[in-house]
């Protein structure tokens, strides 16, 4: 079974450029998350995709980051325009349904997407 | 509001020493809680995970951590470290809010010398 795949590994761009970033989950995972960690720093929660559906998007920084999950499959994660401070790995996960207890909250991860904003 | 500390961003072992990375948490409601490691160039994998029962809970590579409520700790500890127990370490904490939400500490990285 594929894991969490997240594409790009690395990008580099310079600040007021765009990027998008993509989440492929496990099949069968309803729930995908975003989290972004910035050098050194904790995993800071983005927001929470269950199915096609925003469930909570508290963490998104403003309104340069953009998260669709188009028909409940992958994600995208869009910056626009980009800034020095959105440097850092953005890591996408996901879970069971909710419901499933025996893995309730257990996620699953992919490698990561660096971002680098010059 | 939950919050993790992760008490210590680098922690040096000997190999064949004890492990020992602490973490506590606070939230108001029981927690679930979870140990997640980071090998270079990986993706966070789980360790192990606390959800109900019993508070000594096992994970992968001889890792194990004990939920005591009391002290709102889940420290994860191996009882022999290994060279290839180098990574980073994360506590998380989540609970059901409608939907799950993790919030992780700030990582411990652990180095193992020979």
């Amino acid at each position: 079974e594929a894991g969490v795949t997240q594409f790009p590994s690395h990008s580099v761009i310079e600040k007021g450029q765009t990027v998008t970033l993509r989440c492929d989950p496990i099949s069968g995972h309803d729930n995908l998350y975003w989290y972004r960690r910035v050098m050194g720093k904790e995993i800071k929660f983005l927001l929470h995709f269950v199915k096609e559906s925003k469930q909570d998007e508290s963490g998104m920084p403003n309104n340069r980051f953009l998260a669709e999950r188009t028909g409940g499959t992958y994600s995208t994660l869009k910056v626009q325009p980009a800034e020095l401070e959105d440097s850092g790995v953005y890591f996408c996960a996901s879970s069971q349904p909710i419901g499933k207890r025996e893995v309730a909250g257990e996620l699953f991860f992919g490698e990561g997407s660096r971002l680098t904003v010059l | 509001a939950q919050s993790v500390t992760q008490l210590g961003s680098h922690v040096s072992v000997s190999e064949g020493a004890l492990v020992l990375l602490r973490c506590n948490y606070s939230s108001s409601v029981p927690p679930y809680l979870f140990w997640y490691v980071q090998y270079p160039n990986q993706g966070l994998q789980l360790l192990l995970k606390y959800t109900t029962g019993a508070t000594l809970v096992k994970g992968i590579n001889g890792f194990e951590a004990e939920f005591k409520k009391s002290e709102t700790s889940f420290h994860l500890t191996k009882p022999s470290a290994h060279m290839s127990d180098a990574a980073e370490y994360f506590c998380a904490v989540t609970r059901n809010t409608g939907g799950f939400k993790t919030i992780f500490g700030a990582g411990t990285r652990l180095f193992v010398k020979a």
